[in-house]
């Protein structure tokens, strides 16, 4: 079974602060993805990483694929309560299923 | 708006039901993927197609189907339904289906079973 799991699960903050969510599995990926969801809405792509070591900024979001590409990273600078919503990582793997399969998410919640 | 169009939004149906949920892909899109988003948890694939044929497959339970048509839409069929079927269903599409897809997904069905 491959896994990609994400920490933490849930994050509570205050308006201003930086965070940083984190996608992990045992087996490299061909590419990661990362959605956004808010309640009673699909996922919306955010990002697509493909290249190990890779840094892709949106405005206040970092995004890092780690050089192994088992892992990758989304930082928010200064969050707003705008951001809050269910952060998603979606990976495909360089064998097994073609789908995307996605982590738990994280659930995050900005304090205004 | 994502392109990608779900009916209906919301069902309500009685255990042991029968129920169809559609999907209409993005203009151009070739592939089809249904997901599956109980309550504050993450997406569990269920199937996949890709111009008509499936293509992957995953925790799909054989009371559920599904079916890519000519015209590239999409139908989820959920039969003898559970209380457990009660979740947010997803379809989302893509270009081609391959490795470095990016898929857009719809806004959901969301079925409640009682």
């Amino acid at each position: 079974t491959q896994l990609l799991e994400q920490s933490p699960q849930f994050l509570s903050i205050q308006e201003g602060e930086n965070l940083t969510v984190y996608c992990n599995s045992s087996s490299v990926f061909s590419s990661l993805q990362w959605y956004r969801q808010e309640p009673g809405e699909g996922p919306v792509l955010l990002v697509t990483v493909v290249t190990g070591g890779e840094v892709k900024k949106l405005k206040r979001l970092t995004f890092q694929f780690g050089d192994a590409r088992k892992d990758s990273s989304l930082h928010i600078t200064a969050a707003q309560p705008g951001d809050t919503g269910l952060y998603l990582c979606a990976g495909a793997w360089t064998t097994g299923r073609r789908a995307l399969t996605f982590g738990s998410g994280t659930r995050l919640q900005v304090q205004p | 708006d994502s392109g990608v169009t779900q009916t209906p939004k919301h069902l309500i149906t009685a255990t042991g039901q029968r129920v169809t949920l559609r999907c209409s892909p993005r203009s151009g899109d070739l592939s089809v993927y249904w997901y599956q988003q109980s309550l504050d948890q993450g997406l569990q694939f269920l199937i996949q197609y890709y111009n008509g044929e499936e293509r992957a497959k995953g925790n799909i339970l054989e009371r559920f189907s599904a079916q890519q048509f000519p015209d590239l839409h999409s139908e989820l069929n959920l039969s003898s339904l559970e209380l457990g079927d009660s979740a947010l269903y997803f379809c989302a599409s893509s270009v081609t289906g391959g490795e470095f897809t990016e898929a857009f997904f719809g806004q959901g069905t969301r079925l409640t079973v009682v």
